[in-house]
């Protein structure tokens, strides 16, 4: 069976600092693909990353990247130098190549203190 | 960002009746998926299209029927509302199937 696991309900760290967001998988097909998602406050999706399986390097995405451990099925978010405007939901998830379907974590709420 | 729209935004039902959410997109992306939201279950998945009459069920399809008649367009039926199915709906597209870009949600309250 396929799963997300996000163990962090709430995380918070101090404005500048970086923080690194949790993400765990369980797959067994070889071919797949992880993102994060960011939700504000305001409520709306927005996408931030994506790695491949077949990756060799890890994902950056400006003061983004994913931290991509696949012998330990592993995809954590690194956000360095953390902004007032981090503040918000944060959402793992994965597609597996042998379907259409994503499946979403729980997710982790990240508090950014001044 | 991409266009992608949802209405109604908000609606409050009564248990019972029939409720219609609409996806609107102008990115002539292939995919779209219909999710709900909920506290501590982050999105699940409720039905997709992989194109025009082309759908398949979620993990929670249970209650809910769809259909894409236009590219454009993605229906999310509710046919008989129930207390359990109170949630906020997102819709999502996608070109490639891997990255999604989502609506802005409906929050829906079935009274």
């Amino acid at each position: 069976a396929q799963k997300i696991t996000q163990t962090q309900p709430g995380m918070f760290v101090q404005e500048k600092e970086a923080v690194t967001l949790d993400c765990t998988y369980d797959t067994s097909d070889p071919s797949y693909g992880l993102f994060w998602y960011k939700q504000p406050s305001s409520g709306e999706m927005i996408f931030l990353i994506y790695q491949g399986s077949y990756d060799q390097q890890n994902a950056t995405e400006g003061r983004y990247s994913l931290n991509f451990q696949k012998a330990r099925k592993s995809a954590n978010l690194v956000i360095s130098a953390s902004q007032l405007g981090d503040s918000a939901m944060y959402f793992c998830a994965m597609r597996t190549n042998g379907g259409f379907k994503t499946i979403f974590g729980a997710g982790t709420r990240l508090f950014v203190k001044a | 960002d991409a266009g992608i729209t949802q209405s109604p935004r908000h609606k409050v039902t009564e248990t019972g009746t029939p409720v219609t959410l609409r996806c609107h997109q102008t990115e002539n992306h292939r995919y779209m998926y219909w999710y709900r939201q909920d506290p501590g279950h982050g999105l699940r998945l409720i039905h997709y299209s992989y194109g025009v009459k082309d759908t398949d069920k979620g993990e929670v399809s249970d209650g809910y029927s769809v259909s894409r008649s236009k590219t454009e367009d993605f229906l999310l039926t509710l046919e008989s509302a129930t207390s359990s199915q109170t949630s906020v709906y997102f819709c999502a597209i996608s070109d490639s199937g891997y990255e999604q870009y989502f609506g802005p949600g409906t929050r829906l309250t079935v009274t």
